[in-house]
């Protein structure tokens, strides 16, 4: 099946930083990606989905000047979280749609100190 | 977008068939139907994909009825490895956007 990867897997920031989490589709390209979050023992929960070449589209309660995508070409999508708080501390996953199917990748832990 | 409902969490023992059965009432005419398996920490993992009637790949298959308001996931031969959560999620295929539900914890013990 088609490989989606992330990068990077998991990082640990400070208060008020900003961090980038990249999303790729490695043999295919992918005009609509997805990120999602999950926390512990919880569903993933869609935040928002990413259209190559135009704005984003934020699933209603996601601040999007908080989390800030790009989807600048057809194989990358760019996850950045503003001014992380330990509220954010989360498992980011992306997802790439290839024909009728979606492929995730494997994921980002955030850990905000 | 079609809701979806599945047991919360099923047991079986490891070399049994395993059935999780999926509810999804008002599922619309373009949706098709996907599951997919996520172990703790990692990214949900593609099972298996269907429209009508039943589909089968080398590691599940996937039963659904002709009024497709509902479907079945089978395991054949579940090994331990195969503890894990189990989404069950409907949507159009075409660009569409998919919500996941609560999904089925499976245990499987030795």
């Amino acid at each position: 099946g088609a490989v989606v990867s992330q990068h990077p897997s998991w990082v640990i920031c400070k208060s008020g930083t900003s961090v980038k989490i990249e999303c790729r589709s490695l043999d295919f390209q992918a005009t609509t990606m997805f990120w999602y979050r999950q926390f512990p023992k919880q569903s993933l929960m869609l935040m928002a989905t990413s259209n190559e070449g135009s704005k984003a589209t934020y699933e209603q309660g996601v601040e999007k000047d908080k989390f800030l995508i790009n989807h600048a070409s057809l194989t990358l999508s760019t996850l950045t979280v503003t001014s992380a708080h330990p509220e954010d501390s989360s498992f980011y996953i992306c997802s790439a749609r290839e024909v009728e199917t979606q492929y995730f990748g494997p994921g980002t832990r955030l850990l905000v100190l | 977008l079609a809701k979806t409902t599945q047991p919360i969490s099923m047991d079986s023992y490891e070399g049994q068939e395993v059935n999780i059965t999926c509810s999804h009432n008002n599922i619309a005419t373009n949706d098709y139907i996907t599951w997919y398996q996520q172990f703790p920490s990692q990214g949900p993992r593609f099972i298996i994909q269907g429209y009508k009637t039943k589909v089968t790949n080398e590691v599940a298959s996937l039963f659904i009825p002709a009024d497709r308001k509902s479907s079945t996931l089978s395991l054949p031969r579940v090994s331990l490895s195969d503890t894990a959560v189990y989404y069950c999620l409907v949507g159009p295929f075409q660009g569409g956007k998919l919500i996941f539900g609560q999904g089925t914890e499976l245990s499987v013990k030795p």
